[in-house]
């Protein structure tokens, strides 16, 4: 069956360390991977795509690596911040091009 | 404000009422689509629209489910004889189209909270 995992248990980091998120997904080809951040109440917000042929992408603190061997995502934050804080979500975008296949999300905390 | 809007926010009903649910995509975002989301879990896609036609509906659960968007700009999801199921946030996103194909980043509303009682 087709699954997309992300880690169900809250991360909790210290502030000023990497905070490093899995999405690991099955039987799944995906075009494109997506993460977004999503703040309780509110709609998610598109961060960072990275394309099937495309090892990492970055953006500011944020760095995405994509390992279609292993069928995996990491989504690291550098430097992490309270405002960090929230669930993030990966996304994965088939041939369809406009289709999302979303994980369950996981919840970061970072602490002061 | 330039974003995706949502009304209401906030629903309650009762079990076999009828909803419905409005979303006002980014001026000019001819892609529509509408996703459900269930505490603790990812968006479910229900339906996709490019322009006022629906050209994905495969995720709609049933037929009590219904999404229009006669004018290729406000879409409107409507629920018959609502279940206590159905208790969910509703989110609609909006994207440009593409000519060259490829991925168009999608752009959330904050959802509307149906919770039906």
């Amino acid at each position: 069956s087709q699954k997309i995992e992300q880690n169900s248990e809250a991360l909790n980091i210290q502030e000023g360390k990497t905070a490093t998120l899995t999405c690991n997904y099955t039987n799944y080809s995906p075009a494109y991977l997506q993460w977004y951040r999503q703040d309780p109440g509110r709609g998610p917000v598109f961060l960072l795509l990275i394309r099937e042929n495309e090892k990492e992408k970055r953006k500011e603190r944020l760095k995405v690596t994509f390992d279609t061997t292993l069928k995996q995502s990491l989504f690291h934050i550098t430097a992490s911040q309270p405002a960090d804080s929230a669930t993030y979500l990966c996304a994965l975008v088939t041939d369809s091009n406009y289709q999302l296949i979303w994980g369950a999300g996981t919840k970061l905390i970072i602490k002061p | 404000g330039a974003g995706v809007s949502q009304t209401p926010s906030n629903k309650v009903t009762e079990k076999g009422k009828y909803v419905e649910l409005r979303c006002d995509p980014i001026s000019g975002h001819t892609a529509l689509y509408w996703y459900r989301q269930s505490l603790g879990q990812g968006p479910e896609f229900l339906i996709y629209f490019q322009g006022t036609g629906a050209a994905d509906d495969s995720g709609l659960p049933n037929d009590r489910f219904f999404a229009v968007r006669p004018e290729g700009s406000v879409s409107t999801l409507k629920i018959q004889r609502t279940e206590r199921g159905d208790s969910a946030v509703y989110l609609c996103a909006s994207s440009s189209a593409g000519t060259s194909g490829g991925y168009n980043e999608q752009f959330f509303g904050p959802g509307t909270r149906l919770t039906v009682l």
